[in-house]
């Protein structure tokens, strides 16, 4: 079975740029996630979506962070204007049910604002 | 914000002993899962216990959990050079569909 796809997979851009990143789950799963993980850190949950629903996002910086998830199946997550500190490992994973249980992740996107 | 703390933060050891992470977390619980993650394979699911488990085999990963001290642990045994890598436990807070992940441990197996 594939896993989660997730590109790119590195980049680059100066800060006040616009960046997005794009993630396709596992096929059918319901579950999707964003996650930001900053190095020597654990993965901090930005979105969670249930279908193409938004379960959670009370950890996403809203003025500057955007996702969604069309059809309830590939999602993007969009920066605009980056920061410095939004260097991070971006990961998103997905899980079957509506219930949490095993999350898959993807290799994640590892973007660098200078 | 981290529903866990992994303790320690680093452990190094040598091939054949075994590890011990602790992780303790803030808040009742629907499931605790713990995740390794390398440079190679990114975040990869180790293990799942229920919140009205108490203890959980699979392989060489032994997890307990107690939920009237909010901790869970992880021993691996007899580790080995290719279990050099992070490990995070991830927990899902009761009446939640959310998995918030800890700290981590960063652990090394010299050979």
């Amino acid at each position: 079975e594939a896993g989660v796809a997730q590109s790119p997979r590195y980049k680059i851009i100066e800060k006040r740029q616009s960046v997005a990143f794009w993630c396709n789950p596992i096929s059918g799963h319901a579950t999707l996630y964003w996650y930001q993980q900053i190095l020597g850190q654990g993965p901090k949950l930005l979105i969670q979506f249930q279908n193409n629903g938004v379960v959670d996002d009370s950890q996403l910086p809203k003025d500057r962070f955007s996702a969604e998830r069309l059809k309830g199946v590939d999602s993007t997550l969009k920066i605009q204007p980056a920061k410095l500190e939004d260097s991070a490992v971006y990961l998103c994973a997905s899980s079957l049910g509506q219930r949490v249980t095993e999350a898959f992740f993807g290799q994640g996107t590892r973007l660098t604002v200078v | 914000s981290q529903q866990g703390e992994e303790d320690p933060q680093a452990l190094s050891i040598q091939e054949g002993e075994n590890a011990t992470m602790n992780c303790s977390y803030k808040t009742s619980i629907n499931n605790l899962q713990w995740y390794r993650q390398n440079s190679g394979r990114g975040l990869v699911h180790l293990i799942l216990i229920r919140s009205n488990e108490r203890e959980k085999h699979s392989g060489r990963l032994r997890v307990t959990l107690d939920t009237s001290k909010k901790s869970s642990s992880l021993l691996i045994t007899a580790s080995r050079a290719a279990d050099t890598a992070s490990y995070f436990c991830a927990t899902v807070p009761y009446n939640t569909d959310k998995l918030i992940f800890g700290t981590g441990t960063r652990l090394q197996v010299f050979p």
